[in-house]
């Protein structure tokens, strides 16, 4: 089945770090862009960042909001996408999303996406 | 790049014809998504290329624009199309999406 399943969601301080996985299956990963998307509460979307795929080197861009304090890679033999959040803020609470770029748009759209994980970031 | 979506909620009925505009505050050519997105669950990609329809989404959606003014269509609302919308560009970094258009049961 083609499909994307993040995990890692959870409770951290603000200032810690945490680290959000995406398992991807049913496709070949490493000929995929992949992206990350973020939704506050009751809020809208938010580009995170993205990483792209073998032919470009997996080279990464990310959201100002983002940069400099969070990590895109991937792990192209265990199929997965991580994305790793530092010197986290309350204003980072929300659901991350993992979402496949779409090869047949020349990635200009996100064609397949995770069910999301919960990260919130509160003392 | 900004997107503007109008309305940001809206009312109809089964079976109106429903229009959302988005609009970019610079060209962003044709590279523009919508998507959809229910109550607790993920954005699902309906049109992209401003025009192109998703495979296994219905013909009743559409969507039009180049440039800055983009639509996107309902022909006629099935209970199944209350939802959330939202555009995205895709032609210039950082990646963007509209604040979103809540479509509601009048």
């Amino acid at each position: 089945e083609v499909q994307l399943v993040e995990s890692g969601g959870d409770l951290v301080q603000p200032g810690g770090s945490l680290i959000v996985s995406c398992a991807a299956s049913g496709f070949t990963f490493s000929d995929h862009y992949m992206d990350w998307v973020r939704q506050a509460p009751g809020k809208g979307l938010e580009w995170v960042g993205r990483t792209r795929n073998r032919d470009n080197s997996y080279t990464t861009e990310y959201a100002a909001s983002v940069k400099g304090r969070f990590i895109i890679s991937r792990d192209n033999s265990k199929n997965s996408l991580y994305l790793q959040m530092n010197s986290l803020q309350t204003e980072d609470t929300a659901i991350y999303y993992c979402a496949r770029g779409d090869e047949s748009s020349g990635w200009r759209s996100f064609d397949l996406w995770g069910r999301g994980a919960l990260v919130i970031v509160s003392s | 790049i900004q997107l503007t979506q109008s309305p940001s909620s809206l009312s109809a009925s089964v079976g109106d014809r429903v229009t959302i505009t988005c609009r970019a505050s610079q060209g962003i050519s044709s590279y523009l998504a919508w998507y959809q997105q229910k109550p607790g669950k993920a954005p699902k990609l309906l049109i992209y290329g401003a025009s192109t329809l998703e495979g296994g989404v219905p013909s009743r959606f559409s969507g039009s624009g180049s440039g800055t003014d983009f639509t996107l269509t309902i022909s006629s609302l099935q209970p199944e199309d209350f939802a959330t919308y939202y555009c995205q560009q895709l032609n210039t970094y950082p990646i963007t999406f509209g604040q979103g258009t809540r479509l509601e049961i009048k």
